[in-house]
């Protein structure tokens, strides 16, 4: 069973502070991806990640895959309350379109 | 709005009884994912369907049973409830069944077993 270990579980910050959030497993993924949840809302893709040590931004916003392909990280500079969610990493494993994900990290931006 | 659609979205329902969830796919989708998403367990994949036949199965119980039909959409029947199984489950679509194509996820339906 492949599983992800996500950290922290929570974090609350003031505006303007830089954060990341790690995603870890023993397991070797295809691609990951990282996803954003609002309350009452299903996921929402924000990237996926397939090349060992692929790095992508999305703004403010900086993914890092591991060269391994087993961890991945989500950096945000200078967060803002609109950050404010559940982040999520979903690793894609070798049979079809599974995705195993993280427990989740719970970012909380202060204005 | 990911253009996934799920009904309803709140369920209340006693132990022991059978709920059925419905999903309808993005316009063109072939593949529904379903999920279900606790606090204790996180979010954790059940099963697949991919243009009305199974493609891939999860965490799925033997109490809880799924289909597609040939319109595309899919039911998620989850029979004898226990307290254990209050949790949003989400439905999730996506064009093919490979890796390379985006999962896009629905509003979620909540259930509560009493």
């Amino acid at each position: 069973t492949q599983l992800l270990e996500q950290s922290p579980q929570f974090l609350s910050i003031q505006e303007g502070e830089n954060l990341t959030v790690y995603c870890n497993s023993s397991s070797v993924f295809s691609s990951l991806q990282w996803y954003r949840q609002e309350p009452g809302e299903g996921p929402v893709l924000l990237v996926t990640v397939v090349t060992g040590g692929e790095v992508k931004k999305l703004k403010r916003l900086t993914f890092q895959f591991g060269d391994a392909r087993k961890d991945s990280s989500l950096h945000i500079t200078a967060a803002q309350p609109g950050d404010t969610g559940l982040y999520l990493c979903a690793g894609e494993g070798n049979a079809g379109n599974m995705l195993t994900f993280g427990g989740g990290t719970r970012l909380m931006v202060k204005p | 709005d990911s253009g996934v659609t799920q009904t309803p979205k709140h369920l209340i329902t006693a132990t022991g009884q059978r709920v059925t969830l419905r999903c309808s796919p993005r316009s063109g989708d072939l593949s529904v994912y379903w999920y279900q998403q606790s606090l204790d367990q996180g979010l954790q994949f059940l099963i697949q369907y991919y243009n009305g036949e199974e493609r891939a199965k999860g965490n799925i119980l033997e109490r809880f049973s799924a289909q597609q039909f040939p319109d595309l959409h899919s039911e998620l029947n989850l029979s004898s409830l226990e307290l254990g199984d209050s949790a949003l489950y989400f439905c999730a679509s996506s064009v093919g069944w490979g890796g390379a194509d985006t999962q896009y996820f629905g509003p979620g339906t909540r259930l509560t077993v009493l």
